[in-house]
């Protein structure tokens, strides 16, 4: 079964409001990363979080990782229309050999 | 970073036939995954591909399916055989680097 869970499944907002994704995973990871796909075409890295981390930022993003949970959280602050896209967490398993999993992703839509 | 040129970036086939999918790195990397995204869907990781062995499938992917090249370490190929409808997908490539992936623009598949 997939690994990460996302939710909302899909989520509409307007240009400046903030946008909130959450995440939960199943097992131990080494880490977990976020990556945002435009159109269904290639993913782009957005963050990676490992697992002694609680927070980061970059930019208008903010990650949380709460692995007693098994979730994590993105917040888009101060959305504009081309944040428009799906995002997808990934982790990265304990002894999983470099290879990540993705999770069922969020459509996120902002609107003018 | 890497910049991965992935070819074709979309096609149309007939039921039987197969379609050889490449990716050409600009830089020298080990490890090269091959995804699969099947409409409204995540992704799900069909082979890992290392330069000099045989690919690594993932449960439910096949080699006589989905066979891998990597002749070098800045290109691989994933051929996808036999095709039927149930094969339209993006399919991607993607690499590791510093622990994040990077991946190409994809190539979506519709089989009729």
């Amino acid at each position: 079964s997939q690994q990460g869970e996302e939710d909302p499944q899909a989520l509409s907002i307007q240009e400046g409001e903030n946008a909130t994704m959450n995440c939960s995973y199943k097992t131990s990871i080494n880490n977990l990363q976020w990556y945002r796909q435009n159109s269904g075409r290639g993913l782009v890295h957005l963050i990676l979080i490992r697992s002694n981390e609680r927070e980061k930022h970059s930019g208008r993003l903010r990650v949380t990782l709460d692995t007693s949970k098994k979730s994590s959280s993105l917040l888009i602050t101060a959305s504009r229309a081309a944040d428009t896209a799906s995002y997808f967490c990934a982790t990265e398993l304990t002894g999983g050999g470099n290879k990540l999993t993705f999770g069922t992703g969020t459509q996120l839509k902002v609107e003018l | 970073s890497a910049v991965i040129s992935q070819k074709p970036s979309r096609d149309i086939c007939q039921r039987g036939t197969s379609l050889t999918i490449q990716c050409q790195v600009d830089s020298q990397v080990t490890m090269m995954f091959w995804y699969r995204q099947q409409p409204g869907q995540s992704l799900t990781l069909i082979a890992t591909a290392n330069q000099g062995s045989e690919a690594t499938y993932e449960s439910g992917f096949v080699i006589d399916k989905f066979p891998i090249s990597r002749p070098n370490l800045t290109f691989s190929t994933l051929t996808v055989s036999n095709m039927s409808p149930e094969d339209s997908s993006i399919y991607l490539c993607s690499v590791l680097g510093s622990g994040k992936l990077f991946f190409g623009s994809g190539t979506q598949l519709s089989v009729l």
